[in-house]
């Protein structure tokens, strides 16, 4: 089945750098989404991608789609202490509007100040 | 806007106990919804969707069972639970709309001991 691999699933950064989650599917995706869980929280949404090479951006946060659509990038400029939490990407294969969602194990974001 | 109600937040269980966890929605008609786990430092895992009254599909095989007795009521039962059971379960939501990112409720962590 579908194969959605996260790596690192740990990273560690002082306040200020940056930080990249990358996203490696084993099947090509009709679209990509990405949810922030804060710890001791519930996975909300971030954004979702959907064409070939799409880049996305919101303040400091970029997001990649990969030309043959399976791969997928996060990268987070300037860390902050308010971005701690675990990333996750969720691929979706086949057909756009299927219902299978298969996440990624995430990566568990920590900010040193 | 929609509202996801999921209780209780956390609950303590012993091995062989029954479970019932359930998921009400508020703010919109006809929704897709899901049982997620999400076991300790581990991804999530998709239990159970349904895209109406009565019409479960099931991912994984296991002890457990879901139900959706009304359009906005989605159900997750064990008859006994086993220590494995333990994790964060997470109902989500999606509209009608295929593709629409997931919506999640605040989850209830559940310790099988």
């Amino acid at each position: 089945g579908q194969q959605v691999m996260q790596i690192p699933q740990y990273q560690h950064v002082q306040e200020g750098e940056d930080f990249t989650t990358y996203c490696n599917s084993s099947t090509t995706l009709s679209n990509i989404q990405w949810y922030k869980q804060r710890p001791g929280g519930h996975p909300v949404f971030l954004i979702q991608l959907v064409k070939s090479g799409e880049v996305k951006k919101q303040k400091r946060l970029t997001f990649q789609f990969g030309e043959a659509k399976k791969n997928s990038s996060l990268h987070i400029t300037a860390t902050q202490t308010t971005d701690v939490g675990t990333y996750f990407c969720a691929g979706r294969a086949g057909e756009a509007g299927s219902y299978q969602l298969t996440f990624g194990k995430g990566t568990k974001l920590s900010v040193i100040p | 806007s929609q509202t996801i109600h999921q209780w209780p937040a956390t609950l303590v269980q012993p091995v062989g106990s029954p479970l019932s966890l359930e998921c009400t929605v508020e703010g919109t008609s006809n929704p897709n919804l899901y049982w997620y786990r999400q076991a300790a430092g581990r991804g999530l895992q998709l239990l159970f969707y349904s895209v109406g009254i009565g019409q479960i599909s099931s991912e994984v095989p296991q002890n457990l069972s879901a139900s959706r007795p009304q359009d906005r009521q989605f159900i997750l039962s064990s008859k006994k639970l086993l220590l494995s059971d333990s994790g964060f379960y997470l109902c989500a939501i999606t509209p009608r709309a295929r593709g629409s990112p997931l919506h999640f409720g605040n989850g209830t962590r559940l310790t099988v001991t």
